[in-house]
């Protein structure tokens, strides 16, 4: 059982590089989305999908971009890398508004 | 939008103390959900609470949600060195969103 697996698990880029954060899970959970996770600051929704071709802005989307070909994909995209985005990301997925199972997080330096 | 807000932030107790972790939200939920964190880990899914005013028990942890479904608590008795971690309430409302409370951090002193 796989599970929801992110890759990679650690990065450093350089500010204005770009990268993709790659999310895949083996449930057919419709349901997918992006967090940051920031000290004192939980976790924040970047974005989420509902389902394959269907996505949306969740509360911290500026600087990401996502996409769903696939139920089983779920890659964000840093466009312009900056310090700012340093953090550590969480993909996670599940049936509508159930358990939602998390990967091992991406640990992103941003320099 | 949906704000969740979680007391205290951060909380040590000695091993055997009772510890918790309370949850409010600006709006009506569907559900709630509460997740434990390990340092370094990700979270793991503990619990759903649906109805107004129910309670649910896992051994020593019992969570709350409010008659008015604004409202969370998790107890923990008699903690040990396990319950170390960060634990997470999260608020299902309208749109398919699970908002995430900003988590309360438990260490557990021997």
């Amino acid at each position: 059982n796989a599970g929801v697996t992110q890759t990679p698990k650690f990065q450093v880029l350089k500010t204005g590089q770009s990268m993709t954060l790659q999310c895949a899970q083996d449930m057919n959970h419709e349901y997918m989305s992006w967090y940051r996770q920031d000290p004192g600051m939980g976790l924040r929704l970047i974005h989420y999908s509902v389902g394959a071709g269907i996505t949306d802005q969740g509360e911290v989307p500026n600087g990401y971009n996502v996409s769903r070909s696939t139920t089983e994909d779920f890659p964000l995209r840093l466009l312009s890398a900056a310090p700012s985005q340093t953090s550590v990301y969480f993909c996670a997925s599940s049936f509508g508004q159930s358990e939602a199972f998390f990967g091992q997080g991406t640990r992103l330096t941003v320099v | 939008g949906q704000q969740v807000m979680q007391i205290p932030q951060y909380q040590h107790v000695q091993e055997g103390e009772d510890f918790t972790t309370y949850c409010n939200s600006s709006t009506t939920l569907s559900n709630i959900q509460w997740y434990k964190q390990r340092p370094g880990g990700h979270p793991v899914f503990l619990i759903q609470l649906v109805k107004s005013g129910e309670v649910k028990k896992q051994k020593r942890l019992t969570f709350q949600f409010g008659e008015a479904k604004k409202n969370s608590s998790l107890h923990i008795t008699a903690t040990q060195t396990t319950d170390v971690g960060t634990y997470f309430c999260a608020g299902a409302g309208g749109g398919n969103k699970l908002t995430f409370g900003t988590g309360t951090q438990l260490k557990v002193e021997l």
